[in-house]
């Protein structure tokens, strides 16, 4: 069974700084991960999306990698800004058994929280 | 162009009633699935609905819920006799066919269900 973990959960840092969180999954049989961004009391935005076959992506001030043999993926949020300050979710689509339908198996997410 | 559209945006029960959650996917998908976040976890796959076809439910509690993606109309989360524990965020999203492992999906703002 696919778990997908993010590490910290919570993070609080100054206008400014460059960061960088942490997603791990047990299984590395996916078809991709996602990054998504959860606003108080709004549904998720998607960030971005990595195929496995693929190493990063990049948009703006966001860069995501991704290691598959390793479990891990990480987003870093270049020069953040208050307007970053929301919850950050990872999520994977499973390729175990072939018949994955494109379900997302989420982490618990990052509460980010930039200070002025 | 609408995103994915959900209502209510709120909704409260007494418990022992029904509750119906409804969702218009983005024109042109025809692909929806829903999601349930409890409160302090993270969100979970429910059921994954192609028009006229219930295609992967095994995230759904095997009683009281329900789902629907009719020919016409939205796709319909129904619970009956709703207990305390539903409480929830509940968030429908959308993808296109048929490359959708591909695609991220798009996710309405959800149906925040509170049991009195």
């Amino acid at each position: 069974k696919q778990e997908v973990t993010q590490i910290p959960a919570a993070l609080s840092v100054p206008e400014g700084e460059n960061l960088v969180l942490n997603c791990s999954f047990t299984d590395s049989a996916i078809y991709n991960l996602q990054w998504f961004r959860q606003d108080p009391g709004k549904g998720l935005t998607s960030l971005l999306l990595i195929q496995s076959s693929q190493r990063e992506q990049t948009s703006g001030r966001l860069n995501a990698s991704l290691d598959k043999s390793s479990g891990r993926s990480t987003l870093y949020i270049a020069a953040s800004q208050p307007g970053d300050s929301a919850t950050y979710l990872c999520a994977v689509v499973g390729a175990a058994g072939g018949t994955s339908y494109g379900k997302l198996t989420f982490g618990q997410g990052t509460i980010l929280t930039v200070h002025p | 162009n609408a995103g994915v559209m959900q209502n209510p945006r709120h909704l409260v029960r007494r418990r022992g009633q029904e509750a119906r959650l409804r969702c218009s996917p983005m024109k042109g998908h025809s692909h929806v699935y829903w999601y349930r976040q409890l409160p302090e976890e993270g969100l979970k796959f429910m059921v994954y609905l192609q028009k006229e076809n219930i295609i992967d439910e095994s995230g759904m509690p095997k009683e009281r819920f329900s789902a629907e993606f009719p020919k016409e109309g939205p796709s319909i989360l129904r619970i009956q006799q709703v207990v305390r524990g539903d409480s929830a965020a509940y968030f429908c999203a959308s993808s296109p066919p048929p490359d959708r492992l591909n695609q991220p999906q798009h996710f309405g703002d959800g149906t925040r269900l509170s049991i009195l």
